[in-house]
Formats: C-alpha cells, structure tokens, sequence
C-alpha cells in the first residue's frame, strides 16, 4: 500500500521569509511518480509538479523549488521569498505504478502574513 | 489553456436521492479519475477510468457509485441513494496517457447532502 506522509498540518510565515513543506512517502513500486498540487482558498487543486522516481535532480521553478531524495523517500517543496498570494493548502501526491491512481497527503496548510 | 470543467459547482440533495455530477475532461485525454474531498481532510481516490472500462477503484467505490462516459465529451459519476456522509467535495480529473502521466483537476462539485 502507499502512503504519502506531510508532518506539517499548518505553518505561518511572514511575507518574504523563504518556507520548505515536508513529504515523505512510502511505496514498494521502483517506478513511481510524485506530485505536488496547490489548493487555494477558491477550492480548485493546481498542479505544480511532477517528478519520476529515477530523476533525482532538484528542479527550480521561479520561486519554487523541490528537493527529491530517494535515500530518505522525501519530496520537499521550498518557496523563496513567500508571498500572501502563496497561502493555500499544499498537497503531496503519489501516483501508483500501473499510473491510475493517487495517493495524498493530508496536506499543510500555508499562511503567508502580510 | 484546455481545462476541465465540472457542472454543478454546488449541488444540495437529500438523504436518499440520486445525484449525478458531471465534467468535461480535456479534449484529448483518454483516462479519468474521479476523486473526493471530505471538508478540511485530504483528498482520496475514488476511481479511474480508461477505454470504457473501470480500471482501479477504492473501498469507498461501493455499489452506490457508478461512472460512465455516454458521448465523447463528458464524464458522469452517479450516487444511487446519498447518504449524509457523501457530503464533500467531488474532483473530476483527466489524463492523456496513464502511467506517470500528470492528473490535471477541474474546479469541483461540492455535494450537500441534508
């Protein structure tokens, strides 16, 4: 079975203060896929990215920027100088092997303060 | 940008009724998910759906759920008979091809029921 962990329910930062979310995950698959979605306070789920297992390369996207370590089973997101239009929830996702499902982590929710 | 699109984006039933909820998903996509979010918890995988077929579904996908995908374009997911705890949120999403491909989400449809 698999299993998407985010430790962190909630964090509170102030505007510009730089920000990494948590994800560890479990799965017994050697190909797999992660995820991470964006829910703001309008409901919709954004997607953000998407990292298969053999790729191990951070990726940085603008201010955002994911660290993948296969050694720890961790997949965390870092946004630099947060902004207020960053608060939302964040989502953690795993995709199953044979590719027809997620699985999600119960998500942190982000508050960026003015 | 092509996007799914999902009608109602609220519907209020009562206990005991049948509810179809509807999506669009993105023109060329050939695989779909049906995914569901109780108030404030994570968001959990309901089904999917490839070639007219269901390819994965979950516990909860019981004998009151159904889906199917009368014409080209839309995507339905039938409640038989709502129950109070079928209140949540309801996520359509597609993908073009299956494994590994990313799950693009539309809007919702939050279901009440009473």
């Amino acid at each position: 079975a698999q299993k998407v962990t985010q430790a962190q329910t909630e964090i509170s930062v102030v505007e510009k203060e730089d920000v990494t979310l948590d994800c560890v995950y479990e799965t017994r698959d050697t190909t797999y896929y992660l995820f991470w979605y964006k829910q703001p306070p309008s409901g919709e789920l954004v997607f953000l990215i998407r990292r298969n297992s053999f790729d191990e390369q951070n990726e940085i996207s603008g201010r955002y920027s994911w660290n993948f370590q296969k050694s720890t089973s961790s997949f965390n997101f870092t946004i630099t100088a947060s902004q207020v239009v960053d608060s939302a929830v964040y989502f953690c996702a795993l995709l199953n092997n044979a590719g027809n499902m997620l699985t999600f982590g119960g998500g942190t929710r982000l508050m960026v303060k003015p | 940008e092509p996007e799914v699109t999902q009608t109602p984006s609220h519907q209020v039933t009562q206990m005991g009724q049948e509810v179809i909820l509807r999506c669009v998903p993105i023109s060329n996509h050939l695989y779909f998910y049906w995914y569901r979010q109780i108030l404030g918890q994570k968001v959990e995988f309901l089904v999917s759906f490839y070639n007219n077929e269901i390819s994965e579904k979950s516990e909860i996908f019981d004998d009151q759920f159904s889906v199917e995908r009368p014409d080209g374009s839309n995507f339905t997911l039938k409640i038989r008979s709502t129950k109070l705890e079928d209140s949540a949120m309801y996520f359509c999403a597609s993908s073009l091809a299956g494994r590994g491909d990313t799950q693009y989400f539309g809007p919702g449809t939050r279901l009440t029921v009473l």
